[in-house]
């Protein structure tokens, strides 16, 4: 069983502050890497994508990758409240029909 | 942009009912996915189809069954609703070759089973 974990939060950060969200997986043939945000009553849309160890930043967020410890993470700098939403982490296998499995998100609250 | 629509964002039906759930993607996408999606569980996988007339299992699998006649379109079928199935069920299509691996939603179908 391919299991991908997240700390369920709630995550409350004052605004402006860099807030941290953290996503462990334990099959090690995984070879891609997402974070997606989720808003109340909304679908899962796409934020971040990472397939090599190190760091990837786009705009406030950075996305994370640590092979070795099985750990992906996203950190969202300048925290605004719109960024208050649900953060998914999905774990890709290219040779099995392009399938992602989620960790249960990571609630995120960002306090004006 | 790429569009996936489900036939129902809101049903209710009754124990025992078949359940016809309804995917069609607009771009050409080999990969159709259902989840299922539970509070304090994340996003489940169903069942997925990597091409026309191909299906694979997901991770819960039982008490549903999928059809896939046609590239552009994913159905979810429950053969006998059961309580236990009330849930936001999603879909997604993504593209098979090279490119982000990235799964682009529907709107979702919320199912409420009596």
């Amino acid at each position: 069983q391919k299991e991908v974990e997240q700390n369920s939060g709630p995550l409350s950060v004052p605004e402006g502050a860099i807030a941290s969200l953290n996503c462990t997986y334990s099959d090690r043939g995984s070879q891609s890497f997402f974070w997606y945000r989720q808003y109340s009553g909304k679908s899962p849309e796409l934020i971040m994508f990472i397939y090599s160890n190190g760091d990837k930043e786009d705009g406030r967020f950075t996305a994370q990758l640590n092979k070795a410890s099985q750990y992906v993470s996203l950190l969202i700098r300048d925290s605004q409240p719109s960024d208050s939403a649900t953060y998914l982490c999905a774990v890709g296998f290219y040779n099995q029909g392009g399938k992602l499995i989620f960790g249960q998100g990571t609630e995120l609250s960002v306090k004006p | 942009d790429v569009k996936v629509t489900q036939s129902s964002r809101y049903l209710v039906k009754r124990t025992g009912e078949k359940v016809f759930l309804e995917c069609v993607q607009d771009m050409d996408h080999e990969n159709m996915f259902w989840y299922r999606q539970d509070p304090g569980l994340g996003l489940r996988l169903i069942y997925f189809s990597y091409d026309v007339k191909m299906k694979e299992k997901g991770d819960i699998p039982e008490g549903y069954s999928v059809s896939r006649e046609k590239k552009e379109r994913f159905s979810l079928i429950l053969e006998s609703a059961s309580t236990n199935q009330t849930s936001m069920y999603l879909c997604a299509s993504s593209f098979r070759g090279a490119g982000t691996g990235e799964l682009f939603f529907g709107e979702g179908s919320r199912l409420t089973v009596l």
